[in-house]
């Protein structure tokens, strides 16, 4: 049975970077597209970017200038990066593996940005 | 672009009641690429249909999914407390890659 899970630093200030880590357990990544996608406070699902597993990325227009998404296959891990915080990015940051649909999601990190 | 759209944004309902609720699509895509998902409150999105209208492992049959042309529905039988959630609907494409409905609240009348 598949399951991501995931961490990184919870709350930043204005300007830093951020840095998130989903590993999945009980799977390849082979296969799949792993994706990260965030919610603001109160507010729907926004979709950041995915990368397959051996390293072609997709991004979301609005966020590609910031954004990074990278794999690690030694250790069955992809992780985010956002550089250059603002309070626009406070959100809860989900991992998920992608097919088509998003099958299996990690549990969750609340990033708050602040300063 | 693809914008999908939910409607209603909430709906007020009562346990064993049954719902439609509505995911329009701005232009044609294909039913493989639609999903629903349920997310309860402090909970990750849960899978609920692929494909337009596939369940996914562990969803009851009281969940299904429909198309027609571009207007997507999940239908909802005999509303269970655990049901009262919010709902999105999601696309997978080429601009964007991939998008949410901004979501549908189901909340105890």
């Amino acid at each position: 049975q598949v399951q991501l899970q995931q961490w990184g630093a919870g709350l930043l200030k204005p300007s830093e970077t951020l840095s998130l880590t989903c590993a999945v357990h009980g799977g390849s990544l082979s296969g799949y597209y792993w994706t990260w996608i965030r919610q603001p406070p109160g507010k729907g699902l926004e979709w950041i970017g995915e990368v397959s597993h051996s390293g072609y990325t997709h991004y979301n227009a609005s966020l590609k200038s910031r954004v990074s998404i990278s794999v690690d296959t030694s250790r069955n891990q992809f992780s985010l990066k956002v550089t250059s915080v603002t309070a626009a990015d406070t959100a809860v940051y989900y991992c998920a593996r992608a097919e088509w649909e998003l099958s299996h999601w990690g549990q969750g990190t609340q990033v708050t940005v602040s300063s | 672009e693809i914008v999908l759209t939910q409607s209603p944004g909430t709906l007020s309902l009562s346990p064993g009641e049954g719902v439609t609720l509505s995911c329009r699509a701005s232009q044609s895509i294909s039913s493989a690429y639609l999903a629903w998902y349920q997310q309860r409150a402090g909970q990750a999105p849960r899978l609920l249909i692929y494909g337009a209208s596939t369940r996914a492992t562990g969803i009851p049959d009281r969940f299904s999914g429909s198309v027609s042309g571009t207007d997507f529905t999940l239908t909802i039988n005999r509303l269970e407390p655990e049901d009262f959630a919010v709902y999105y609907c999601q696309q997978y494409g080429t601009s964007p890659r991939r998008s949410f409905g901004q979501g549908t609240k189901l909340e105890i009348k």
